[in-house]
């Protein structure tokens, strides 16, 4: 069965980055893009990304423009969402979720969520 | 940037049909889809393409969009469809949310 599973638990101060890793098996990991998607505490879902694991292509969210790096490992089925820069206001639950397919672009699986708090 | 709209709260009875509304300019051109987000866990996909059910989603979650607005509509709606709903859609390559809807189901 498809799944995804993330990297844990983040704690950074501001000003570093963070990297996390969403590990895909079950399906040919090429063949479907995946989304990064956070959610601040008590707030809604915010689409931060998304990335071909096929070639690395990537398109990010114009509020995110400069600061995530979104990469694909495809000899570990891995990819990886890097947010650098980090404030107060990136303290969040980041998931990473896979595309249904063909030319559907809804997120049907998805990992199990990393939460990442900044604070100095 | 492009937004979609939608209500922070909706109230419904058990057994009764519960609409929720998603908002945006020229929405019909876009094809939508709605995730379930129950306190503590991933959210879930239940519609797509307007108005497909993926695999294991029960016939009572439906869509439509029309114009502006989209909606989803579940039917019979049962305690356990108490959760926070999002719509999203794609803007020039950019994946957008709406605000979430809380389904209040008492």
């Amino acid at each position: 069965q498809v799944q995804l599973v993330q990297s844990g638990a983040e704690v950074k101060r501001p000003g570093a980055s963070v990297k996390i890793s969403c590990e895909a098996s079950g399906y040919t990991f090429t063949s479907y893009f995946i989304d990064w998607v956070r959610q601040a505490p008590g707030q809604g879902l915010e689409w931060m990304g998304i990335i071909d694991p096929s070639g690395g292509t990537t398109s990010y969210a114009q509020k995110f423009q400069g600061r995530v790096t979104m990469t694909r490992d495809a000899s570990t089925n891995t990819v990886y969402m890097e947010l650098s820069s980090l404030r107060s206001e990136d303290t969040a639950v980041y998931y990473c979720a896979r595309v249904i397919g063909g030319a559907d672009t809804a997120m049907l699986f998805w990992g199990q969520g990393t939460r990442v708090t900044v604070s100095s | 940037s492009y937004e979609l709209t939608q209500p922070p709260s909706v109230s419904v009875s058990p057994g009764q049909t519960a609409s929720i509304t998603c908002s945006g300019n020229k929405l019909e051109d876009k094809y939508v889809c709605w995730y379930q987000q129950k306190p503590g866990q991933s959210p879930v996909l239940v519609v797509y393409q307007d108005s497909k059910r993926p695999s294991g989603i029960p016939e009572r979650f439906s869509g439509s969009n029309s114009g502006s607005t989209a909606t989803l509509t579940i039917s019979g709606t049962q305690v356990m469809d108490e959760a926070d709903y999002y719509c999203q859609a794609w803007d020039i390559n950019t994946g957008v949310f709406g605000g979430g809807t809380k389904l209040t189901v008492l």
